[in-house]
């Protein structure tokens, strides 16, 4: 199976900072990479696909970037709402694998 | 808009069986590939299976293969995930995700279920 691996594992900044996390696979997965994000008890949310392009509905302070086995989510300017888990996810096998998570917290 | 519903979920001891539910509505089923995915207290999300839109291919992480088998029923817009020899370790909230975008092999989710808890304890 294709290792995913996040990090930061958590990370914290205040309202109104870029942030950047990083995922990278254990094999080149081409642009085959999605990012979500998750609120306590909530189910995950499709944030980013195939690396770069963002999901309908989804504020344009996110975005993706990177190919082959390293990729990054920005947040340009970071709000309360942003406080959440963020996850990686390849699927360019038939086996779909997730990173263990990126925690972002507020100060 | 899409909406999953799962149920199912409850308490069982190891060894025991369980069969979870995802009732599908919105859109048209029959064209929707799914899939199960599910996140153990406090940890990360771990892909468990996906089926085509036929039901005729299915595909099971190794951590479920030989125990789990994912069916649907497309004349009543629902999926299913028939769990035997259940073990500690498949304590999770199962969530329910239709497939977005692939690449061909597989793709990621762009609609979720709620999720259902199974706890599999003695």
């Amino acid at each position: 199976d294709i290792q995913m691996t996040q990090s930061p594992s958590t990370l914290s900044a205040s309202v109104g900072d870029r942030v950047t996390m990083t995922c990278r696979a254990s094999q080149r997965i081409s642009n085959w990479l999605a990012w979500y994000q998750q609120k306590p008890g909530k189910a995950p949310k499709l944030l980013i696909y195939e690396a770069s392009s963002l999901e309908s509905g989804v504020p344009s302070r996110f975005s993706g970037s990177g190919s082959g086995t390293e990729f990054t989510l920005t947040i340009t300017s970071l709000q309360p709402d942003d406080s959440a888990t963020y996850y990686c996810q390849q699927y360019n096998s038939y086996s779909p694998t997730f990173g263990q998570g990126t925690k972002v917290e507020i100060k | 808009e899409v909406q999953l519903l799962e149920s199912g979920g409850g308490l069982v001891q190891p060894g025991g069986s369980l069969r979870l539910s995802c009732g599908v509505s919105g859109g048209t089923f029959n064209n929707y590939v799914i899939a199960w995915v599910r996140q153990a207290p406090g940890k990360g999300l771990e892909w468990v299976s996906t089926i085509n839109t036929g039901g005729d291919s299915t595909h099971y992480a190794d951590s479920v293969k030989g125990r789990f088998t994912i069916s649907r029923d497309n004349s009543k817009n629902t999926l299913y995930l028939q769990m035997n020899s259940l073990r500690a370790e498949d304590t999770a909230v199962y969530y329910c995700a239709k497939e977005g975008h692939s690449s061909g092999d597989c793709g990621n989710f762009d609609y979720w279920g709620q999720g259902t808890l199974v706890t599999v304890s003695s």
